[in-house]
């Protein structure tokens, strides 16, 4: 069965750092999703993109994160300048349609240190 | 925001027995959605609810989508060790985002 794959699993990167968490989605699926878990606490919407454009996101989503998608495969999540407190799991998401179920992949930890 | 208020937060039960949860919100979904997550791993989809009132089965798992729209259960019928876990409610409105519960972390003893 075709499945959200992510990579790194694990990412430790210092303070003030640039992290890229990459995903590749199921390859008909055409909504996009980055999600948040901090250790812990429940699953928190960062943000979709469809249409190679964002379509929704959410507060957390400040100026320091922004996503890609930069080919056909791809769906990227960067995080600028990284914090102590953007230490989580970041799940990527994706789906066929505006109302079909959302498949999440095994997520990237992110540590800052 | 969205609110949805998932209980029990946990539950330790004697292999073989029925689970059952409930997510509530004081908004309407279009969609209910419940999930599953083992440690370190993302969110695997149990079963998807679409209309109010749809009861739907997944082996020994039952959810239903309440007739307000403002809530839905699910229930694990005969519960075996690989049922621990976190189970996750989710609801959709229109747009994109779907919010979770807080999930209610599942023991079972053998």
């Amino acid at each position: 069965e075709p499945e959200v794959t992510q990579t790194p699993s694990h990412q430790v990167t210092q303070m003030g750092q640039e992290v890229i968490l990459r995903c590749v989605p199921i390859s008909n699926h055409l909504y996009f999703y980055w999600y948040r878990q901090i250790l812990g606490q429940k699953v928190e919407f960062l943000v979709s993109f469809y249409n190679n454009e964002i379509s929704e996101k959410s507060e957390i989503f400040d100026d320091q994160f922004s996503v890609e998608r930069p080919d056909g495969s791809n769906f990227t999540l960067k995080i600028r300048s990284t914090k102590l407190e953007d230490s989580a799991m970041y799940f990527c998401a994706s789906r066929v349609t505006y109302n079909s179920p959302l498949h999440f992949g095994n997520g990237t930890r992110l540590t800052v240190t | 925001g969205q609110q949805l208020n998932q209980s029990p937060q946990s539950m330790f039960i004697q292999e073989g027995e029925d689970v059952s949860m409930n997510c509530t919100s004081s908004s309407i979904f279009n969609t209910w959605l419940w999930y599953k997550q083992d440690p370190g791993e993302g969110p695997v989809l149990l079963i998807a609810l679409y209309k109010a009132g749809e009861l739907t089965s997944n082996g020994r798992l039952t959810a239903q989508f309440g007739i307000t729209r403002k809530d839905s259960f699910l229930n694990i019928s005969a519960s075996i060790p690989s049922d621990v876990g976190i189970y996750f409610c989710a609801g959709l409105r229109a747009g994109n985002m779907l919010t979770f519960g807080g999930g209610t972390r599942l023991m079972v003893k053998p």
